[in-house]
């Protein structure tokens, strides 16, 4: 059982490319969330998928894209890199019966540096 | 406003020793959730436990145990005989009704020596 898997786990790029972090969970959870750390922030939400085709804002979205089309998947799209959104990155999901609220479980992370 | 305040940065200890993380939180609801997990030098979050706010009781999972007590919003962490692997960053979260997000403390670096 894989459970939630994140690619690339590096990437470099230049600012002003497009950049797409992919996220993939087995465990049919409805809610998928993406989150940037970053040292003095700690942990930041940026986006979240209640279900498919269902997204909604965090606290800092901007500079961000995301999508659902199938339940498994919660891609991020950078749509032009900046050099501040170099950070990591994690997904996480979590099983819907008590709604968000119940335990978030974290891939592996992506760390991605833009120069 | 910071929801959830770990006030140790760091903290060093011999292995074996005991070592207790501390976390306050705040909110005004009265429904709400914690959490710890832990992010090994290897990076990864690991879940550690999660913790409604009507339940006070004390968990103990092998050498960990923790305290929830709502009269001081605190929520610590104690790990007993510490180990080398113990080491890593250890993060209180709170999620609160009606919000979809973890607010995470800062965290505290725990360093275990041999």
């Amino acid at each position: 059982d894989a459970g939630i898997t994140q690619s690339p786990r590096y990437k470099i790029t230049e600012t002003g490319r497009q950049v797409t972090l992919m996220c993939h969970q087995t465990w049919s959870h409805s809610y998928m969330f993406w989150y940037r750390q970053d040292l003095g922030h700690g942990l930041r939400l940026i986006y979240y998928s209640a279900a498919a085709d269902i997204t909604d804002k965090g606290e800092v979205p901007d500079g961000y894209v995301v999508s659902r089309s199938k339940t498994e998947n919660f891609p991020l799209t950078l749509e032009s890199a900046t050099r501040s959104q170099t950070s990591v990155y994690f997904c996480a999901s979590s099983e819907s019966l008590r709604g968000p609220r119940e335990t978030q479980y974290f891939g592996p992370g992506t760390r991605l540096l833009v120069l | 406003a910071q929801k959830v305040t770990q006030a140790q940065t760091e903290i060093s200890v011999v292995e074996k020793e005991d070592v207790t993380l501390d976390c306050v939180y705040e909110t005004r609801d009265t429904t709400y959730y914690l959490f710890w997990y832990k992010q090994p030098p290897s990076g990864e979050l690991v879940f550690l436990i999660r913790r409604n706010s009507f339940d006070e009781q004390n968990e103990i999972s092998g050498r960990y145990s923790w305290n929830f007590q709502k009269s001081t919003s605190s929520f610590n962490f104690t790990i007993t005989a510490s180990q080398v692997v113990d080491s890593a960053v250890y993060f209180c979260a709170l999620s609160e009704a009606g919000d979809y997000k973890l607010s995470f403390g800062a965290g505290t670096t725990v360093t275990v020596r041999a």
